[in-house]
């Protein structure tokens, strides 16, 4: 167990729908970051978040967003749903922002977009 | 920009036998190096990481890896595997602006 959750672990949805993942970093950590895992695309690296401000942006789509709370939650947001957007969907955390910094990272959230 | 190119998609090997799995990264600029283990159904978990200092790198289960700078690689090895680290691994790069890459992952899969 990394002491990372996200919730749900498993989500069904139609196409051009929004949903929500949530993460819960480790205690203590400051940074979280959220990839994407799929059989065409691989391991992506979508964003990072230090604190609450946005530190890192990969290949993140438009239609995705995410936030970190003062809580240190984070939230990956996808909206108008296509086929291509089912993976799994992965958070880590980290104490700080340096690439020195272990990442942990939580059991991920399945998408499946119908 | 970073890339990372893991040559091998799959990897057989028997029990107690060495192993390499291969990794190569383009980068203009100074980079760090990991290489994360998954487990079905599971997360990612991080085996060694390369951030500066002495080129070879020990990690977690036995596993080492050597960075090469001239050759742009960080090649995994074990001298004698188990059943249990049959997995997919990732060989990833950090690189400017905190942003990470990883390949495309390596299939192990050890035979008794």
């Amino acid at each position: 167990d990394s002491g990372v959750t996200q919730t749900p672990k498993h989500l069904i949805t139609a196409t051009g729908q929004r949903v929500t993942l949530r993460c819960s970093p480790r205690s203590g950590d400051l940074s979280v970051y959220w990839y994407q895992q799929s059989l065409d695309q691989g391991l992506q690296f979508l964003i990072q978040y230090y604190n609450g401000e946005e530190r890192a942006k990969g290949n993140i789509l438009e239609r995705f967003s995410a936030q970190q709370f003062p809580d240190l939650h984070s939230e990956l947001n996808l909206s108008s749903l296509e086929l291509g957007d089912s993976a799994l969907y992965f958070c880590a955390s980290s104490v700080g922002t340096s690439g020195g910094n272990e990442q942990f990272f939580g059991p991920g959230t399945r998408l499946t977009v119908l | 920009a970073q890339s990372v190119t893991q040559l091998d998609s799959q990897v057989p090997v028997f029990e107690e036998a060495p192993v390499e799995l291969r990794c190569n990264y383009s980068s203009s600029v100074s980079v760090y190096l990991f290489w994360y283990v998954q487990y079905p159904n599971q997360g990612l978990q991080l085996l060694l990481k390369y951030l500066s200092g002495s080129t070879l790198v020990k990690g977690i289960n036995g596993f080492e890896a050597e960075f090469n700078k001239s050759q742009t690689s960080f090649h995994l090895r074990k001298p004698s595997v188990h059943i249990s680290d049959t997995a997919e691994y990732f060989c990833a790069v950090m690189g400017d602006f905190n942003k990470f890459y990883f390949g495309s992952g390596t299939k192990l899969n050890v035979k008794p």
